[in-house]
């Protein structure tokens, strides 16, 4: 079955920098990409998605970029604010929501 | 538009006992799935189900089932409780297993002692 790896699984940057998050993943079926985060105590939300067909996606401070001949996928996070902490999961899947398999998370922590 | 709601929010149970964990899909949606979140780690798909049959299962053994009802709420029934599996138990709903982003509850976060 699917495998996602996730890397680093903690990560800490100046208020403003970018954070990078990255995926491997290694069921080639796989076509669904979302990326979820999680705040203390709280559940998982989408954050944003990509399917194989593309090969980026951007939505305002944050864009995932794909690159499906290497099986690897990346979460990246622009002009990083304190409200960006949170634990971020990768996950990867063949049918959208079902048999979803999720990276081990990384802890993103802004410093003010 | 509801959303995603879990029932109980915590419960302590004893190695060995059963267990059942409730959740309530979104407005409108029709595919629910349950995840196991232990300690410092990503969900991990049990199963989901869409219009009340089992539509994928993950690597769980055969005490974990469950139930999808015709309003689309569905049970998660751990029998034979182990200590392992203790963990956040988070249901998801979507309208459908094939498009449409996945929602999740708040989650049970269950203790076996």
């Amino acid at each position: 079955g699917e495998n996602v790896e996730q890397h680093p699984s903690t990560l800490s940057v100046q208020e403003g920098d970018s954070a990078v998050i990255k995926c491997t993943y290694s069921d080639s079926a796989s076509n669904y990409f979302p990326w979820y985060k999680q705040e203390l105590g709280k559940r998982p939300q989408l954050i944003i998605d990509i399917r194989s067909n593309v090969g980026e996606k951007k939505d305002q401070r944050i864009a995932v970029t794909l690159n499906k001949t290497a099986k690897h996928f990346s979460l990246h996070i622009t002009e990083t604010q304190p409200e960006d902490s949170a634990v971020y999961f990768c996950a990867a899947s063949v049918y959208n929501n079902n048999d979803m398999r999720f990276g081990a998370g990384t802890r993103l922590t802004v410093k003010p | 538009e509801t959303g995603v709601t879990q029932s109980p929010t915590h419960l302590i149970k004893t190695r060995g006992q059963q267990v059942t964990l409730r959740c309530s899909s979104q407005s409108g949606h029709n595919t629910v799935s349950w995840y196991q979140q232990a300690l410092g780690q990503g969900p991990q798909f049990i199963f989901q189900y869409y219009r009340e049959e089992e539509n994928g299962r993950g690597n769980f053994p055969p005490r974990f089932s469950g139930l999808q009802f015709p309003n689309y709420s569905s049970e998660l029934n751990v029998n034979a409780l182990e200590l392992d599996d203790s963990a956040l138990y988070l249901c998801a709903s979507s309208p459908n297993p094939r498009e449409g982003e996945q929602y999740f509850g708040p989650g049970t976060r269950l203790t076996v002692t």
